[in-house]
């Protein structure tokens, strides 16, 4: 079955602690992005991925830390995480065609709370 | 760079009735776009996508869209709604800006639908 999968999907920690979420897709997308939906703000772009060991900043991807070692695979790391970082996090998959990507597939989320 | 506008944060509907959310957006070359839904709880599934073929696209569970150059619009409509039916969608571009091929959404619209 063709999914992104995000892990963890609930997640509590304390200022400071560093956490990653991992992302995994199967489709063989060169693509990945992560956005983080807060409440009135909808969906905003932290990082994206163009390839392996091609990665860029969103909107908002102060506090954020990626990488792409494999193709399959997109963490996001957090160094040192502050409450106004918890969040609901998603990642997202596309192949990329006529120049610019096509639908993305989203994970199901990651529900992250900073104390 | 590409925005989207989606007009009405929360819409109701009575059971049976017509569904209508709008969408405006603005894009620097012609757009892809996309309407995704979010059941609560759950990632975002995509609904119906616009690729510069037909202008009238259609999509699951009954939804259908249209794209109209001169509005700058792709509203989601559907005939009659069904409790199902109720959840957050969100419209999004797809556009390249700089070296990222970037989604850009909407801040959603949430749909309750009354019995």
């Amino acid at each position: 079955e063709a999914q992104v999968t995000q892990n963890p999907r609930y997640l509590i920690t304390v200022t400071g602690k560093k956490l990653t979420v991992t992302c995994s897709q199967n489709m063989n997308h060169e693509y990945m992005s992560w956005y983080r939906q807060d409440p009135g703000l909808g969906l905003r772009q932290i990082y994206y991925s163009m390839n392996v060991e091609v990665t860029d900043k969103g909107d908002v991807p102060e506090g954020y830390k990626v990488s792409r070692k494999e193709k399959r695979n997109f963490p996001l790391i957090l160094e040192s995480p502050s409450p106004n970082q918890t969040s609901l996090y998603f990642c997202a998959s596309s192949l990329v065609y006529g120049g610019r990507t096509g639908e993305l597939f989203f994970g199901e989320g990651s529900r992250l709370t900073v104390l | 760079a590409q925005s989207v506008t989606q007009l009405g944060s929360h819409v109701s509907v009575s059971e049976g009735a017509l569904v209508l959310l709008r969408c405006n957006y603005s894009s620097s070359v012609p757009p892809y776009l996309f309407w995704y839904v979010q059941y609560p709880n759950q990632g975002l599934q995509l609904l119906l996508k616009y690729t510069s073929a037909a202008t009238l696209v259609k999509g699951i569970n009954g939804f259908e869209a249209e794209f109209k150059k001169s509005e700058t619009s792709f509203h989601l409509t559907k005939p009659s709604a069904h409790m199902s039916d109720a959840a957050e969608y969100f419209c999004a571009v797809s556009d390249r800006v700089g070296s990222n091929y970037k989604l850009t959404f909407g801040k959603g619209t949430l749909l309750t639908v009354n019995p």
